[in-house]
């Protein structure tokens, strides 16, 4: 069964910092690997998808890696702003119906 | 990308109760996900419901508790039923409109609290 763990669970940073958030994956056959912002009490919104074949994706100021061999992946947000404060989640499909195994998430605040 | 719409965004029950939420997507998918969230939580699948077939439950979650219908491709109910305090959680639908393993879109979640 696919595992997914995120570290830290919090962070702050200064406004203009990059961000790095750190995403892990215990089976190494993934089908993809997906990336998500949550605001406080609301939904999820999909920011990046990296699918098994790829190494990285890239939208905007926000770049992710996929490394299989080591069961890691990485979000890149560049010149953090007050808006990117939010939680980030990543999640790996358990099996090939598209089931969603989340992490449990790193909250991030962006201080001005 | 899909659009997801589900209704209500929140509600407040009294304990026994029962509440159904509504999801609803902008295209035809094959298969629809319920998620729980509960407080301070990551998402926990509930079930996964095909259209013309029983909703398939993760082990945790029984049909008596958690009934989903989906009665076409676009649509889909979950009910909360009986609900106690312990069902205070948010409740989210997700579609991957692309087909398997691709994209995962979710609803803005329902906030239910119950009293």
């Amino acid at each position: 069964k696919q595992e997914v763990t995120q570290i830290p669970a919090a962070l702050s940073v200064p406004e203009g910092e990059n961000l790095v958030l750190n995403c892990s994956f215990t089976d190494s056959a993934i089908y993809n690997l997906q990336w998500f912002r949550q605001d406080p009490g609301k939904g999820l919104t999909s920011l990046l998808l990296i699918q098994s074949s790829q190494r990285e994706q890239t939208s905007g100021r926000l770049n992710a890696s996929l490394d299989k061999s080591s069961g890691r992946s990485t979000l890149y947000i560049a010149a953090s702003q007050p808006g990117d404060s939010a939680t980030y989640l990543c999640a790996a499909p358990t099996d090939s119906w598209g089931k969603l195994q989340f992490g449990a998430g790193t909250q991030v605040v962006v201080t001005p | 990308s899909a659009v997801i719409s589900q209704k209500p965004s929140r509600d407040i029950c009294q304990r026994g109760t029962s509440l159904t939420i509504q999801c609803q997507v902008d295209s035809q998918v094959t298969m629809m996900f319920w998620y729980r969230q509960q407080p301070g939580q990551s998402l926990t699948l509930i079930a996964t419901a095909n259209q013309g077939s029983e909703a398939t439950y993760e082990s945790g979650f029984v049909i008596d508790k958690f009934p989903i219908s989906r009665p076409n491709l676009t649509f889909s109910t979950l009910t909360v039923s009986n609900m106690s305090p312990e069902d205070s959680s948010i409740y989210l639908c997700s579609v991957e409109d692309q087909g398997m393993n691709t994209e995962a879109f979710f609803g803005q979640g329902t906030r239910l609290t119950v009293v």
